[in-house]
């Protein structure tokens, strides 16, 4: 079974705007990390966001935040005022506690951000 | 930039060779997980290496392989190179401290095509 599902496989917003990326993570481990990585067109997978599975508040990073759902077990990005720049593939990937040595990533969602 | 590098950033080889990937950690970081991303997928973990000896294994044959030198850096071998080992192959290092993995930072890749 997936670990990790990212349903959305391209996006388009406007300049300006935000955006919200969903992902969806199924684990039996109470203890997991969820990150989300951006990956532009030269191919560096570029860190942007973490959430432990036992914080309480959403995690945010400038322009980025997490919206955890825990019940749910989703883990969306919204980036807010889009920027051309954000243009680019954004992975979703998971950490568990059984197998922390590892990432399990999401088959990626494409944005492409409009002037 | 992460200050993890990897070289050469491009590669062609032929079917039945074998190839020798670097990479060089972040400063500061003790552990380098390598990961195979096909075109249009997720990274897939082929495995990470800490204190020199193979931490942990994903899906792949015996024919990749790898090491960890002193200073944390790594090399990726691939022995019998197939069609389907055509990819970006990335490195990332993170930090192990009393157990506990810190956040996974990814080198630029390096794209390899088997002819």
């Amino acid at each position: 079974a997936q670990k990790i599902t990212q349903t959305q496989p391209g996006m388009f917003v406007q300049e300006k705007e935000a955006v919200t990326l969903d992902c969806t993570y199924d684990t039996s481990d109470q203890s997991y990390g969820l990150f989300w990585y951006k990956q532009p067109s030269s191919g560096e997978m570029i860190f942007l966001i973490y959430q432990g599975s036992y914080d309480e508040q959403n995690a945010t990073e400038g322009r980025y935040s997490l919206n955890f759902q825990k019940a749910r077990k989703s883990a969306n990005l919204v980036i807010s005022a889009s920027q051309l720049g954000d243009s680019a593939m954004y992975f979703c990937a998971m950490r568990e506690g059984s197998n922390d040595y590892k990432l399990s990533f999401g088959a990626g969602t494409t944005v492409t951000v409009r002037a | 930039e992460t200050g993890v590098t990897q070289s050469p950033t491009h590669l062609i080889k032929t079917r039945g060779q074998q190839v020798t990937l670097r990479c060089s950690s972040q400063s500061g970081h003790n552990t380098v997980s390598w990961y195979q991303q096909a075109l249009g997928q997720g990274p897939q973990f082929i495995f990470q290496y800490y204190r020199e000896e193979e931490n942990g294994r994903g899906n792949f044959p015996p024919r990749f392989s790898g090491l960890q030198f002193p200073n944390y850096s790594s090399e990726l071998n691939v022995n019998a190179l197939e069609l389907d080992d055509s990819a970006l192959y990335l490195c990332a290092s993170s930090r192990k401290v009393q157990g506990e993995y810190g956040t996974q930072y990814f080198g630029p890749g390096t794209r390899l095509l088997v002819l």
